[in-house]
C-alpha cells in the first residue's frame, strides 16, 4: 500500500469519448504529478502541481486536461484521444520543501488506458 | 534535462544468481533514486543516495553511488523470482533541487525459478 490510489485501473475508450482519471493521495504531500508510461520509453512527466498550482506542463497536447481541486486529489480529463495515447498513466505525490535536495515520489498503481 | 542511461536494458537470470545493473550520466547527480516497478503496478521507491561513494543495503540489494556522483549501481545477491521487475533510476534535473524527476528507461529483470 503506497498511499496513492488511482481509479479506474483499466479504461478502454473510443476516440470521441470523454473520460477522467482520478488520483488521491493519503500521505499529506503538497505536490502531485501525472506521468505517461509507454512501452520501450522512459516515464514521461506530463504535469506537476505544487500547492494545487500547476507549475509544469511538459508540452502535453490539449486533449489532456489536468485538474487539482486540493492537495489530495488530482484528475486527468481526457477527450478526443488518439490510439497512440494508449499507455499506463501514473500519478505520484511528494512533499516539496524550498530548501530540500531530495524529492522522493510515491506512485499509484496506474490506469491502463486503451484508445480504440 | 539530465539524461540517464541504464544498462543492461534486459536481464534474464536463474534463481540464486547474482547480478548488477547500472545507471550512468555525463552530468553530476545531486541525488539519485532507485525504484522497482512490478507488472501492472506503479514504481516503488527502494532507496535514495546522496553522497559520493555512498553504499546502502536493503536486504539482498546493495546500492552504490559513484565517487564522482555520475554513476550508480544496484547489486542483487542470490536473486529470487520476487525480484522480477523493472528497475528505474531517477534524479532531479541538473545539480539544483527541483520537485520533478528525470527517469532512465529502466532495466527489465526476470528471475526464473
Amino acid at each position: 500500500e503506497t498511499g496513492v490510489t488511482q481509479t479506474p485501473r483499466h479504461l478502454v475508450m473510443g476516440m470521441t469519448n470523454k473520460k477522467s482519471l482520478k488520483c488521491e493521495q493519503h500521505l499529506g504531500h503538497n505536490a502531485m504529478y501525472w506521468y505517461k508510461q509507454s512501452a520501450k520509453k522512459p516515464l514521461e512527466l506530463m504535469f506537476v502541481y505544487n500547492f494545487k498550482e500547476q507549475t509544469e506542463n511538459n508540452s502535453v497536447p490539449s486533449r489532456f486536461s489536468p485538474e487539482c481541486p486540493n492537495s489530495s486529489h488530482l484528475f486527468l480529463h481526457l477527450h478526443t484521444l488518439q490510439p497512440e495515447d494508449s499507455a499506463l498513466y501514473l500519478c505520484a505525490s511528494s512533499q516539496v520543501h524550498s530548501t530540500a535536495l531530495i524529492y522522493e515520489q510515491y506512485f499509484g498503481p496506474g490506469t491502463r488506458l486503451t484508445v480504440t | 534535462t539530465q539524461l540517464l542511461e541504464q544498462s543492461p536494458q534486459f536481464l534474464s537470470i536463474q534463481e540464486g544468481e547474482n547480478l548488477t545493473v547500472y545507471c550512468n550520466s555525463s552530468s553530476v547527480f545531486s541525488s539519485l533514486q532507485w525504484y522497482r516497478q512490478e507488472p501492472g503496478e506503479g514504481p516503488v521507491l527502494l532507496v535514495t543516495v546522496v553522497t559520493g561513494g555512498e553504499v546502502k543495503k536493503l536486504k539482498r540489494l546493495t546500492f552504490q553511488f559513484g565517487d564522482a556522483r555520475k554513476d550508480s549501481s544496484l547489486h542483487i545477491t542470490a536473486a529470487q523470482p520476487g525480484d522480477t521487475g523493472l528497475y528505474l533510476c531517477a534524479t532531479p534535473p541538473g545539480e539544483t533541487s527541483g520537485s520533478r524527476l528525470t527517469f532512465g528507461e529502466g532495466t527489465q529483470l526476470t528471475v526464473n525459478p
